[in-house]
């Protein structure tokens, strides 16, 4: 079965870190463009970070500098290292597989 | 700059059509998008990718009952036969380099 299970989310302090995972299955994961996309409480999708098939990477401004994202392809899983969180980070957290697959999402609370 | 536009709410009645629109900003017309759904509690799925030229490719198991079509920088998804489980939000998304972007969504009410 094709899919991505996310883990890794939790509850952190501000300034805090947390690493989140995205293991896929079905497929291979260095294949694809690979992101991660976060949505807060009540609110909308908003795209976060990109790691490409060619192993380029991006990131929205309101993460740079604090997120970074990577790929273990021995292990096919999609990685987020988020360092320095804020409470506007708090999110639901999905991988997604370019635009056509996503998995189950990973909440992220940050709040003293 | 790249920016998908969505109205917030719509609303159609049970076993009716309804037509959402994601308009993509001035000089990206051509672009491809994605439609995705969310309904309450769940996260998103995957419903197709549709192209400047309309023709648009499904996932799996989606119903015949949703299509896409295009005009310019228009870009709709249309849903007939309206279900009660239709009620959802749905975003729209598309990508260039380095890039993504979502609309901010259209809430769908099945009355």
């Amino acid at each position: 079965e094709v899919q991505m299970v996310e883990s890794g989310g939790g509850l952190v302090q501000p300034g805090g870190s947390l690493r989140l995972s995205c293991a896929a299955s079905g497929f291979t994961l260095s294949s694809y463009s690979m992101n991660w996309v976060r949505q807060a409480p009540g609110k909308g999708l908003e795209w976060v970070s990109c790691i490409s098939s060619s192993s380029s990477i991006y990131y929205a401004d309101s993460v740079k500098g604090r997120f970074t994202i990577s790929r273990d392809n021995a292990k096919n899983s999609l990685y987020l290292q988020m360092n320095s969180l804020r409470v506007e980070d708090t999110a639901m957290y999905y991988c997604a597989r370019l635009y056509d697959l996503w998995g189950q999402g990973t909440l992220v609370t940050v709040s003293s | 700059q790249l920016v998908l536009t969505q109205s917030p709410s719509a609303s159609a009645s049970l076993g009716a059509s309804v037509k959402l629109t994601c308009t993509l900003s001035s000089g990206h017309s051509s672009y491809a998008i994605a439609w995705h759904q969310q309904q309450p509690e769940k996260g998103p799925r995957y419903l197709m990718k549709l192209n400047s030229d309309g023709s648009h490719s499904k996932g799996d198991v989606i119903p015949d009952r949703f299509s896409g079509s295009s005009s310019g920088a228009e870009r709709y998804l249309t849903i007939s036969s309206l279900q009660s489980d239709d009620e959802a939000d749905y975003y729209c998304q598309t990508w260039g380099t380095g890039i993504q972007v979502f609309g901010g969504g259209t809430k769908l009410t099945v009355l």
